[in-house]
């Protein structure tokens, strides 16, 4: 199994202030179709995860344009420019290049 | 509405076995990849099971593989979980999600609990 690992675990984020998440995988996620099959995905207190980004940078639909990813290999990046209120959750890196495993989750919370 | 609703959750001893439903609404379930995706209480999100969209390949996380079976009815446009042999470390929320690949799961479902206990 590929194994993924976030860091940090915590995030204290002033808002209006920039936040990176880092995700690294036991494994390079490159495809032969030229992708990286890495997502990242963002639970809500008290609410089921949403699809932030697919193929490593590809935003998903509705996902303000704040959010950015990034990465290849093994290394991979979730950055938001300006964290606000709403943003606050766990974030969950996941590899779906072979049976997907997700990472440990950050969570995102406001100083 | 695009929407999907799981059913079936419930308390169960160790060793015994529940079938979870997962409805789907506002599309055609057929055209996607399911999968199912748990969360134990306080824990991190784990990737059950998911089936390809004609029903023609199942894959599975190894801790269930040979206890659950994942399956779907393109008719009642529905996916299932079938559990057996249930352990106390299966107590979890359940969810259904759909995907185009195995990527990019953008619709989830609200989960069904399953408690295994006695």
């Amino acid at each position: 199994d590929i194994v993924m690992t976030q860091s940090p675990l915590s995030l204290p984020v002033t808002p209006g202030e920039p936040a990176s998440i880092s995700c690294s995988s036991s494994q390079s996620l490159l495809h032969s179709s030229g992708n990286h099959f890495l997502d990242w995905y963002l639970q809500k207190p008290g609410q089921s995860p949403r699809l932030l980004i697919s193929f490593t940078s590809n935003r998903a639909s509705g996902v303000p344009d704040r959010f950015s990813g990034s990465g290849s290999g093994t290394d991979f990046t979730l950055k938001i420019s300006r964290v606000e209120a709403e943003d606050v959750g766990i974030y969950y890196c996941m590899q779906a290049l072979h049976t997907p495993t997700f990472g440990q989750g950050t969570k995102l919370e406001l100083k | 509405e695009v929407q999907l609703v799981e059913s079936g959750g419930g308390l169960v001893q160790p060793g015994g076995s529940l079938r979870l439903s997962c409805a789907a609404s506002g599309f055609s379930s057929s055209g996607y990849w399911m999968s199912w995706v748990r969360q134990a209480p306080g824990k991190g999100l784990e990737w059950v099971a998911n089936i390809k969209q004609d029903g023609s390949e199942k894959f599975y996380v190894d801790s269930v593989r040979g206890r659950f079976t994942i399956s779907r009815d393109i008719a009642k446009n529905s996916v299932y979980l079938q559990m057996n042999s249930l352990r106390v470390e299966d107590t979890a929320v359940y969810s259904c999600a759909r995907s185009v690949g195995w990527s990019g799961m953008d619709v989830w479902g609200k989960g069904t609990t399953v408690t295994v206990s006695s």
